[in-house]
């Protein structure tokens, strides 16, 4: 158990839809980061949150966006979905900088888009 | 751009010995390793700091070659639970610092 904590577990929505993933960080971590994997892709990183500030963006969807709030959770919120959307989406967080440190990976939204 | 993992694929016996690879065309920061298992989350296993500095765990241990922007995993006296897909992510020098950028992936089977 890495201490991060990411709900839903599951999610199975339509396309068009809106959803939000939520992440919660190791206690005592300030950074939070957002990636994908999907089989086409592999691992992807999405965006990183460090003390609610966004410090850095990968190749993020215009459709996604997500934010980290002053408990230091985050949401990524995805919208319009499209069948390509269907992965699994991993939030994870380190500690005090935000950069070359372990990064802890929480269980993981798996979505799929019908 | 994304780091170049070698092999693709590893098979072994119990007990043998893997050395996986990792090379980026990019100064790195930070080179990190993490072992996943078919749908679950990756596990971190080892970062290595430009500069020398190491953490990780126990049996498990790895080299980065600052000049030539390679990383090497060593596996030793495999176990059946080594098996899974082995990802290096790193960090480059004048990007956003935290950033990974993960290679491909090398699927390791360990047999009994």
């Amino acid at each position: 158990d890495s201490g991060v904590t990411q709900t839903p577990k599951h999610l199975i929505t339509a396309t068009g839809q809106r959803v939000t993933l939520r992440c919660s960080p190791r206690s005592g971590d300030l950074s939070v980061y957002w990636y994908q994997q999907s089989l086409d892709q592999g691992l992807q990183f999405l965006i990183q949150y460090y003390n609610g500030e966004e410090r850095a963006k990968g190749n993020i969807l215009e459709r996604f966006s997500a934010q980290q709030f002053p408990d230091l959770h985050s949401e990524l919120n995805l919208s319009s979905l499209e069948l390509g959307d269907s992965a699994l989406y991993f939030c994870a967080s380190s500690g005090p900088t935000g950069y070359r440190e372990t990064q802890y990976f929480g269980p993981g939204t798996r979505l799929l888009v019908l | 751009q994304q780091p170049v993992q070698s092999p693709q694929a590893v098979i072994l016996r119990e007990g043998e010995d893997a050395v996986i690879n990792c090379s980026s065309s990019k100064a790195l920061y930070s080179v990190h390793w993490y072992r996943q298992k078919h749908g679950e989350a990756p596990v971190f296993l080892m970062i290595l700091l430009k500069g020398g500095e190491q953490k990780g765990h126990d049996k498990i241990s790895a080299s980065f070659n600052e000049k030539k922007q390679q990383s090497s995993l060593y596996l030793t006296a495999s176990q059946l639970s080594y098996s899974g897909t082995y990802f290096c992510g790193t960090e480059r020098e004048g990007t956003s610092y935290g950033k990974l950028t993960f290679g491909q992936g090398t699927i390791l089977t360990v047999h009994p």
